[in-house]
């Protein structure tokens, strides 16, 4: 799987859209982009998944570029609930080996 | 989405002793399950990937006699860890997924493992 890079931490003011980014510049074409988040001493929580096209849900948006070499996760209207360790990861679609591994992630610290 | 509930969510033992740690997909049938662990102040590391009904895939350096999972039914997995030390005191977190597709794997709450 392709590996990703995100800055260590990011500090966001609540109300304000947060853009998180990530690199991930060997990514294969049939690897998806997919963002998680992990709350203090809480499992992960699946945020969105993409391949080509721009996605939103009531979460969040997931900006690709046209290269699929970075992505932005756009958190419209951050809240305090929303500081975390953000975690952008390159899949594979399919197959035994489709397993999430997770980097360092970004620590998004959303201020009052 | 879907829920995935871990029992216990913290467990205190000494060392020596083993513990289990259980992991239930409650509304969906889980045909993969995943036991992450994770350190203070470091990201997940994936231990091992079981499917229903055969043995764990271990990753690279985990010991698979340690650490014994067994996936028996499509709900149900659990992680053994035997003879705990003290430095397998971790935060162990179990994820699912169904199918072998790109559906996105549901993670559980996590179990805080302290080994005196």
């Amino acid at each position: 799987d392709a590996k990703t890079t995100q800055p260590t931490s990011m500090d966001c003011a609540e109300g304000r859209a947060a853009n998180l980014p990530c690199n991930h510049s060997t990514i294969s074409g049939n690897e998806y982009v997919y963002w998680y988040r992990q709350i203090h001493s809480q499992g992960p929580q699946y945020i969105i998944h993409g391949l080509k096209n721009n996605e939103t849900n009531e979460m969040a948006s997931l900006i690709i570029t046209e290269d699929r070499k970075s992505s932005t996760l756009i958190l419209p209207h951050a809240t305090l609930r929303d500081t975390a360790v953000y975690y952008c990861i390159v899949r594979l679609y399919g197959g035994a080996t489709n397993k999430l591994i997770f980097g360092t992630g970004t620590l998004l610290a959303v201020q009052p | 989405g879907a829920v995935v509930s871990q029992h216990p969510s913290w467990v205190i033992c000494k060392s020596g002793t083993s513990v289990k740690i259980e992991c239930r997909s409650l509304d969906f049938q889980a045909t993969t399950m995943f036991w992450y662990r994770q350190f203070p102040k470091q990201s997940l590391m994936l231990m091992a990937t079981s499917n229903e009904g055969s043995k764990a895939t271990y990753e690279q350096g985990v010991e698979k006699d340690k650490f014994l999972i067994n996936h028996a039914s499509l709900t149900l997995s659990t992680l053994t860890v035997t003879s705990a030390h003290p430095e397998d005191s971790s935060f162990y977190i179990c994820s699912a997924r169904w199918g072998n597709t790109g559906n996105e794997q549901f993670f559980g709450p996590g179990t805080r493992l302290t080994v005196l």
